[in-house]
């Protein structure tokens, strides 16, 4: 596609549920990056892959929430046993070359979880 | 860590009023800085970003220029429109492109 795709774009959630969230970058896009933004706030960075490597996962929250891009396009962002806190915009973010420190990324337009 | 601080809003402003959202950031070495904007019902979208120090970058009537001394990268417009009402983050980045945000400023021009 044209874009960063994300499905689904609203997701709703009972406390304790597990949930899956796509992100489908732009074609031939090197590196990945998934960003959790409550409501307010701005981004914050979750991880990142380059490829099918995930080389930075600092910012997932906890053990609960783990990622893959095992094919090195394709990215899912999994949260285990959600609870009320999770509830946020989940964006993905694609760019074309990890080497230079102003490469462009380019957003999906979110996935918006609510966990009750 | 590297952080963000952008001015807080929101800021509303009258058609053809001048625009300017304060950041400053704290980050070990020199980081890329961005400007992203958010519309109405739309993703992120970047704006306009500077790589180096004295940098200026420029988009659609905005400008931000890379100030080392005093570590902003502020945000300007001569003359804001309507369509211009969105919320605005800026930005840093590391080497690989890691990205911390503001928590960003919400723009609302009337006419």
């Amino acid at each position: 596609g044209a874009g960063v795709s994300q499905s689904p774009r609203y997701k709703v959630a009972k406390r304790g549920q597990d949930v899956a969230l796509r992100c489908d970058p732009i074609s031939g896009h090197v590196s990945l990056f998934w960003y959790q933004q409550a409501l307010g706030q701005g981004p914050e960075f979750l991880t990142y892959f380059q490829n099918e490597a995930q080389l930075d996962k600092s910012g997932l929250p906890s053990d609960r929430f783990f990622a893959e891009r095992p094919e090195g396009s394709v990215s899912t962002l999994k949260i285990q046993r959600t609870q009320q806190e999770d509830s946020a915009v989940y964006l993905c973010a694609s760019s074309f070359s990890f080497r230079e420190g102003g490469n462009i990324q380019y957003f999906g337009a979110g996935t918006r979880l609510s966990v009750l | 860590g590297n952080s963000v601080t952008q001015m807080e809003g929101p800021v509303t402003l009258s058609e053809e009023a001048f625009l300017t959202i304060n950041c400053t950031y704290t980050a070990t070495g020199y980081p890329s800085l961005f400007w992203y904007v958010q519309y109405p019902g739309e993703g992120l979208q970047l704006l306009l970003k500077a790589t180096k120090a004295d940098d200026k970058g420029s988009n659609k009537g905005f400008e931000a220029t890379y100030r080392k001394e005093t570590t902003s990268f502020h945000l300007e417009k001569g003359s804001v429109q309507v369509s211009d009402s969105a919320v605005y983050f800026c930005a840093g980045g590391t080497s690989y492109g890691k990205l911390t945000f503001g928590q960003g400023t919400i723009l609302t021009v009337h006419p």
